[in-house]
């Protein structure tokens, strides 16, 4: 069974601020992905990684792919209330028959006007 | 664009009763997987099915099942309901297995079971 950590757990930061999350497992992923959860909504695809070593940006927010494929970080910088929600990490195996994709336990993040 | 229906959007049964659920993917996508989530859980996988035959297998109990169609809708069949199955059930669809794309998965807005 492939794990995901994510971590922090929870993070409350003021407006602004800067911050980092992390997604870390001692498997290789060939893909892995972010996505942003609203309460009671669907996880929303934020990107995808695949190189290792790539990092992709999204307006404030940007995604870095570990050179090993392993681990993987999303950085916000100046935070704002919209940014509010819960970030999983999500990674598809690099095995045969890896179809499925193993989730992160998520960062539920709060931005603080 | 369209995204993934799933229907129905709230659903309460007693225990031991049976509730089927309903996924209508991304038009053109023929692969589709249910998720089931807890309350302050993730995502938990639980099936999916690729070109209408099971493609992979997670922690399903062996009390559901599913399918999917020919026209590639899924259902998700739950019976003898306990109360630890009250979840949010989210269906998310691509186009092709992990060989053939970055496993980039759209999810519905989920079901939400409760029992009682």
């Amino acid at each position: 069974t492939q794990l995901l950590e994510q971590s922090p757990q929870f993070l409350s930061i003021q407006e602004g601020e800067n911050l980092t999350v992390y997604c870390n497992s001692s498997s290789v992923f060939s893909s892995l992905q972010w996505y942003r959860q609203e309460p009671g909504e669907g996880p929303v695809l934020l990107v995808t990684v695949v190189t290792g070593g790539e990092v992709k940006k999204l307006k404030r927010l940007t995604f870095q792919f570990g050179d090993a494929r392993k681990d993987s970080s999303l950085h916000i910088t100046a935070a704002q209330p919209g940014d509010t929600g819960l970030y999983l990490c999500a990674g598809r195996g690099s095995g045969a028959g890896s179809y499925q994709l193993t989730f992160g336990k998520g960062t539920k993040l709060s931005v603080i006007p | 664009a369209a995204g993934v229906i799933q229907s129905p959007r709230h659903l309460i049964k007693e225990k031991r009763e049976t509730a089927t659920l309903k996924c209508y993917p991304i038009p053109r996508h023929d692969t589709v997987y249910w998720y089931q989530q807890g309350p302050g859980q993730d995502p938990q996988f639980l099936i999916s099915f690729y070109e209408k035959m099971q493609s992979d297998k997670g922690s399903i109990p062996d009390r559901f099942s599913a399918q999917q169609f020919s026209d590639y809708h899924s259902e998700l069949n739950m019976s003898s309901l306990e109360l630890g199955d009250s979840a949010l059930y989210f269906c998310a669809s691509s186009f092709g297995l992990a060989g053939s794309n970055t496993g980039e998965l759209f999810f519905g807005e989920g079901s939400r079971l409760t029992v009682l």
